[in-house]
């Protein structure tokens, strides 16, 4: 069981919308720290592609955006493509934990 | 280009240790905290051990205090994680990957470690 709760599947089709959200408590992302998310491709390593919430690294396009409220945060794809498909985490830091945490991943599907 | 390879991962059986090494390259290796993060077959991603840049600070996940060790030689650019009294639960893809303001700006890409008789 993750501290940070992601849905296990979204699914869109080409063009479309999807956010994924991650869920955490008072602890973690209610307790005011960053989150970041990761992007991984099958058989490769994760890759950061949303850095304090909502600021994105060089090379990755606009039409992914991160928010964050209260105790949860989200990662949207718009104008979805089928080199979306990949599995993305959030992560976070735990003051109960004293460490870093991640979510348990969602698998994005392009219909 | 900002680089990290890891090396060392294999087959060993239950009880049985190994060292991974992660050799970085193109950035101040010496400015950086540096963590192992491992991901299980199928599964998420755990983070493993952090270190400080200078190496005196050091953390773990609960499920490998006393048996994992990470440190680094700052003269070579490395970072290493000694594993001792290995279980198959240990079986993982293990990244070595640079830490910046809490979150993971650069991976590598991986080595594999499997614990099996």
């Amino acid at each position: 069981q993750s501290v940070l709760t992601q849905p296990p599947s979204v699914s869109g089709a080409p063009g479309q919308r999807v956010t994924i959200s991650c869920t955490g408590s008072s602890s973690n992302i209610g307790a005011g720290y960053d989150v970041h998310w990761y992007r991984q491709f099958p058989g490769t390593a994760p890759k950061l592609l949303i850095y304090v919430s909502s600021n994105r690294p060089s090379g990755v396009p606009d039409r992914i955006s991160g928010s964050k409220s209260g105790t949860s945060a989200s990662l949207a794809i718009s104008g979805l493509q089928a080199e979306d498909e990949a599995d993305y985490y959030c992560q976070s830091f735990d003051s109960s934990l004293s460490g870093s945490v991640f979510g348990g991943g969602t698998k994005l599907t392009v219909l | 280009e900002v680089q990290l390879v890891e090396s060392g991962g294999g087959l060993v059986q239950p009880g049985g240790s190994l060292k991974l090494s992660c050799a970085a390259s193109e950035f101040t290796f010496t400015s950086y905290w540096m963590r192992w993060v491992r991901q299980a077959p199928g599964k998420g991603l755990e983070w493993v051990a952090v270190i400080n840049p200078d190496g005196s600070e050091k953390y773990y996940v609960d499920s490998v205090k006393g048996r994992f060790t990470i440190s680094r030689d700052n003269a070579k650019n490395s970072l290493y994680l000694q594993m001792n009294s290995l279980r198959a639960e240990d079986s993982a893809v293990y990244y070595c990957v640079r830490c910046y303001n809490y979150y993971m700006d650069v991976w590598g890409t991986g080595t594999t470690v499997t614990v099996s008789s």
